[in-house]
C-alpha cells in the first residue's frame, strides 16, 4: 500500500530565510510525488510535480523539491520565504492507475 | 487553463433536508472527477471517484446512499449529502483530471456545509 507521511505539523521561519517542509513516502513501484498549497478557506493548488527525470523539481512561487529515492523523500524548499507563503502545505503520492494519497499537511508559517 | 469551480462556496441547511454541491470543469473536459472531505487542521479524505456515464466509485465506510454523486457530463458532478446532520458538517472539495492527462487533478475552491 502506498503511504505519505509529513513529520512536523507546523514549520515557523522567519522572512528572508530558507525554509524545508519535510515529506517522506512508501510505495511499491515508481512514485509520482506532488506538493500543494491550500490557503484559508480554499482548495488546494499545485505547485509541482515528480514523474521521472531530474531529481530536482521547481515550481511554482519560487518553490522546488527533491525526489531522493535512497531515502524515500520529496522535501519542499525555498531559498528564501516570504509572508505570503504562510498556508497549508500538502505532500502526496500515487502509482499509476491509483488514486492519489495526501500526507497529513504542515503548517508554514513565515514571520516577518 | 484547468480552472475547476464549485457552488456553493458555503452552505447553511437544516438537520434532514438534503444539499447539493457542484463541481465544474470550466475550460476542460473530465472524464473522471473526485470528491474529497477535509475536517479542520486535517488532510483531504478522498470520498468518492466519479466517471462520466457512470457509477460512482465510494471508498470504503463513505456511504453512497448518502453521498450520491452523478457526473452526467464532461464538465459537471455533483454531491448530494441526503438527510444531512450536523457531523456531515466539513469543507468538501472536488477535483477533475482532463480526459489524456495521466497525472495532474485540478482542485476546486471547496464548498463549507454547516448543518444546524
Amino acid at each position: 500500500a502506498q503511504s505519505v507521511a509529513q513529520p512536523e505539523d507546523q514549520v515557523n521561519v522567519a522572512e528572508g530565510n530558507p525554509l524545508t517542509v519535510k515529506c517522506t513516502y512508501s510505495v511499491s513501484g515508481n512514485p509520482y510525488l506532488f506538493w500543494y498549497v491550500q490557503y484559508p478557506n480554499r482548495g488546494l493548488q499545485f505547485l509541482l510535480k515528480y514523474i521521472t527525470g531530474d531529481n530536482l523539481v521547481k515550481g511554482s512561487y519560487g518553490f522546488e523539491a527533491e525526489f531522493n529515492k535512497s531515502q524515500t523523500s520529496f522535501h519542499l524548499k525555498k531559498p528564501s520565504a516570504l509572508v505570503s507563503d504562510s498556508a497549508l502545505y500538502f505532500c502526496a503520492v500515487r502509482q499509476m492507475a491509483s488514486k492519489i494519497i495526501f500526507g497529513s499537511g504542515t503548517r508554514l508559517s513565515i514571520r516577518p | 487553463g484547468a480552472v475547476v469551480s464549485q457552488h456553493p462556496s458555503w452552505v447553511i441547511c437544516k438537520s434532514g433536508t438534503s444539499v447539493k454541491i457542484e463541481c465544474r470543469s470550466l475550460d476542460f473536459q473530465a472524464t473522471t472527477m473526485f470528491w474529497y472531505r477535509q475536517f479542520p487542521k486535517q488532510s483531504l479524505m478522498l470520498m468518492a471517484t466519479s466517471n462520466e456515464g457512470s457509477k460512482a466509485t465510494y471508498e470504503q465506510g463513505v456511504e453512497k446512499d448518502k453521498f450520491l454523486i452523478n457526473h452526467a457530463s464532461l464538465t459537471l458532478s455533483t454531491l448530494t449529502v441526503t438527510s444531512a446532520h450536523p457531523e456531515d458538517s466539513s469543507f468538501y472539495i472536488c477535483s477533475a483530471k482532463r480526459t489524456g492527462d495521466l497525472h495532474e487533478q485540478y482542485f476546486g475552491p471547496g464548498t463549507r456545509l454547516t448543518v444546524t
